[in-house]
């Protein structure tokens, strides 16, 4: 069975500043995909970044990139020059990469609000 | 545009009510998923389907069944609505490893 955890409820970060979303999870598979979700107030959910497991270099997406440690089994979101608009609900998933199990799991999520 | 469509977004039912929630996906997408959003909780999936008529158990299935009769359609039922399903539905898509599509979200309200 995979497993999530984020062991962080809430976070203050203040505009302009980075913030870290910590993500560690476990799993028995050895080819698996580890995503981070958005989720402001509206409810929708939106993807932000997404890590392979056998991916050699930690992905970047703009002002978001995902700190792979893959011995350490973490996978921690950094957001750079942190904006008002990033104050959401933030989840961290993973999925098997096999046919037929690519069912997201999720850990419990973070609420980050920025502070002007 | 991509598109994962949920049929409501609110929705009040009453206790021992049947209970559907429809979702469509335009993007022929072989998998789609049923999530319960709890606050504290995160996502946990009820059930999935990687193909027509097929469906699995999630973590959370007890008091739920599916329907997929069509590719782009997934169906969760509540055969008795009760009130600790009072909850947040977020259905999604997905054609294999990568990124997950969700709807909008229907907030079920069981009184």
């Amino acid at each position: 069975a995979q497993k999530i955890t984020q062991t962080q409820p809430g976070m203050f970060v203040q505009e302009k500043e980075a913030v870290t979303l910590d993500c560690t999870y476990d799993t028995s598979d050895p080819s698996y995909g580890l995503f981070w979700y958005k989720q402001p107030s509206s409810g929708e959910m939106i993807f932000l970044i997404y890590q392979g497991s056998y991916d050699q270099q930690n992905a970047t997406e703009g002002r978001y990139s995902l700190n792979f440690q893959k011995a350490r089994k973490s996978a921690n979101l950094v957001i750079s020059a942190s904006q008002l608009g990033d104050s959401a609900m933030y989840f961290c998933a993973m999925s098997r990469t096999g046919a037929g199990s690519y069912q997201l799991t999720f850990g419990k999520g973070t609420k980050l609000s920025v502070i002007p | 545009d991509v598109k994962v469509t949920q049929s409501s977004r609110y929705l009040v039912k009453r206790t021992g009510e049947k209970v559907f929630l429809e979702c469509v996906q335009d993007m022929d997408h072989e998998n789609m998923f049923w999530y319960r959003q709890d606050p504290g909780l995160g996502l946990r999936l009820i059930y999935f389907s990687y193909d027509v008529k097929m469906k699995e158990k999630g973590d959370i299935p007890e008091g739920y069944s599916v329907s997929r009769e069509k590719k782009e359609r997934f169906s969760l039922i509540l055969e008795s609505a009760s009130t600790n399903q009072t909850s947040m539905y977020l259905c999604a898509s997905t054609r294999s490893v990568g990124e997950a599509f969700f709807g909008q979200g229907t907030r079920l309200t069981v009184v």
